[in-house]
């Protein structure tokens, strides 16, 4: 079956500009997670939903990241008003709950690069 | 967030045991220890997971200390396919008290394997 799918794989974008980015998670996983991963550095966690509602955005490094789920499946990370140091892979992973026994299924990423 | 302490890194022979240290001398009785590992240039994969007991999968066993304060990712027989960063994580319930959301990564140790 298909896994977790991000879209676009690659972002450039200009310092200022708004961004969007997009997770397809699995079919049925009811839990879905942002993570953004700088150059050498593990995966940092930005927020995660369980369904339509976010259950804890306390990663979201200021006001500038937004996160929505509007039907409980596709997921849509906002940033507007980009600065360089948000280049990084952000990603994007899903599991079928948020319990302390399952495991989360990661996508490829998205690598925003803002100039 | 309860800590984990790894090894930046660590070199092993194809078709050898590796075993891949961990301490976590804050865990809580509620954290679950989860490995991930993350292939260059993918997102982060789901390795194992335990609380108390040893675990045994497919792709790894994990030993858990008695006193659970240190934990040990064992591959039997490396493969080139392996060499990964290896994350050793302590998942704990959210701030509500009823679900385990994030996953909190550290640094990780990267694992070379040499053929």
């Amino acid at each position: 079956g298909a896994g977790v799918s991000q879209t676009p794989s690659n972002k450039v974008t200009e310092k200022g500009k708004y961004v969007e980015l997009r997770c397809d998670p699995i079919s049925g996983h009811t839990a879905l997670y942002w993570y953004r991963q700088s150059l050498g550095q593990g995966p940092e966690f930005l927020i995660y939903f369980q369904g339509t509602g976010a259950a804890d955005d306390s990663g979201l490094p200021n006001d500038r990241f937004f996160a929505v789920r509007p039907e409980g499946s596709v997921s849509t990370l906002k940033i507007q008003r980009t600065e360089r140091g948000d280049s990084a892979v952000y990603l994007c992973a899903s599991s079928l709950m948020a319990s302390g026994r399952g495991e989360q299924f990661f996508g490829p990423g998205t690598r925003l690069t803002v100039l | 967030d309860a800590k984990t302490t790894q090894p930046n890194s660590m070199e092993s022979n194809e078709e050898e045991p590796v075993h891949l240290p961990c301490n976590h001398s804050t865990i809580s009785g509620t954290d679950y220890i989860h490995w991930y590992r993350q292939l260059p240039s993918q997102g982060p994969e789901y390795v194992i997971h335990g609380l108390t007991s040893n675990v045994n999968n497919r792709m790894a066993s994990l030993a858990i200390a008695e006193d659970r304060k240190s934990s040990t990712l064992i591959l039997h027989r490396a493969t080139l396919r392996d060499a990964a960063v290896y994350y050793c994580i302590l998942r704990d319930r959210d701030a509500g008290g009823t679900s385990y959301g994030k996953l909190t990564f550290g640094q990780g140790t990267i694992l070379t394997v040499h053929p």
